[in-house]
């Protein structure tokens, strides 16, 4: 089983609509979610962190988390083109002290 | 967040040879990690660099093959040595800053892609 689990896509949304990315993990001892975004030929951008359950919000984006289930997801209202991308989950682990990250769902806003 | 530089942005490099790479931050940093991205697949991380002393390597990677340094806080090379055209890949440098540090967010630089012939 891997650690961190997304789904490939790619997730295709028509513009104006919501975008769900979903993120399973192995441990239950992780303690920090994060969502980066990356474009092609671009390094991850971090935008958003989550540290307890329930929802946090920032701006169009928000994220979603649930210890007991071991699932995060990723909320985007009124997707754009501009969303298009990969977007990577990644999970931090106290005990491994180390970030991990799922492979990464590639997200199609189509006009 | 911290300004994080990387050079080179990319390089073509013969088989054999190593290539260093840098990174270096606008401000101190608690924690700084080197990840690999190949074509098509995430983020791998090949270790943290430790100020002062040697890498904390994660499994499958070594010193001999990754040397890393970091001689300071803001500061931290990786060479990537002997190089076949298995190690093209993305080279990334990752910072978490001082402020960040209870947070564990880590931050991106822009990246090196490396291309082995």
């Amino acid at each position: 089983q891997k650690e961190v689990e997304q789904n490939s896509g790619p997730l295709s949304v028509p513009e104006g609509a919501i975008a769900s990315l979903n993120c399973t993990y192995s441990d239950r001892g992780s303690q920090s979610f994060f969502w980066y975004r990356q474009y092609s030929g671009k390094s991850p951008e971090l935008i958003m962190s989550i540290y307890s359950n329930g929802d946090k919000e920032d701006g169009r984006f928000t994220a979603q988390l649930n210890k007991a289930s071991q699932y995060v997801s990723l909320l985007i209202r009124d997707s754009q083109p501009s969303d298009s991308a990969t977007y990577l989950c990644a999970v931090f682990t106290g005990t491994a002290s180390k970030l991990t990250f799922g492979t990464g769902t590639r997200l199609q806003v189509t006009l | 967040s911290a300004v994080i530089s990387q050079k080179p942005s990319r390089d073509i490099c013969q088989r054999g040879t190593s290539l260093t790479i840098q990174c270096q931050v606008d401000s101190q940093v608690t924690m700084m990690f080197w990840y690999r991205q190949q074509p098509g697949q995430s983020l791998t991380l090949i270790a943290t660099a430790n100020q002062g002393s040697e890498a904390t390597y994660e499994s499958g990677f070594v010193i001999d093959k990754f040397p890393i340094s970091r001689p300071n806080l803001t500061f931290s090379t990786l060479t990537v040595s002997n190089m076949s055209p298995e190690d093209s890949s993305i080279y990334l440098c990752s910072v978490v800053s001082v402020a960040e540090l209870s947070y564990n967010e880590q931050f991106f630089g822009p990246g090196t892609r490396l291309t082995v012939l």
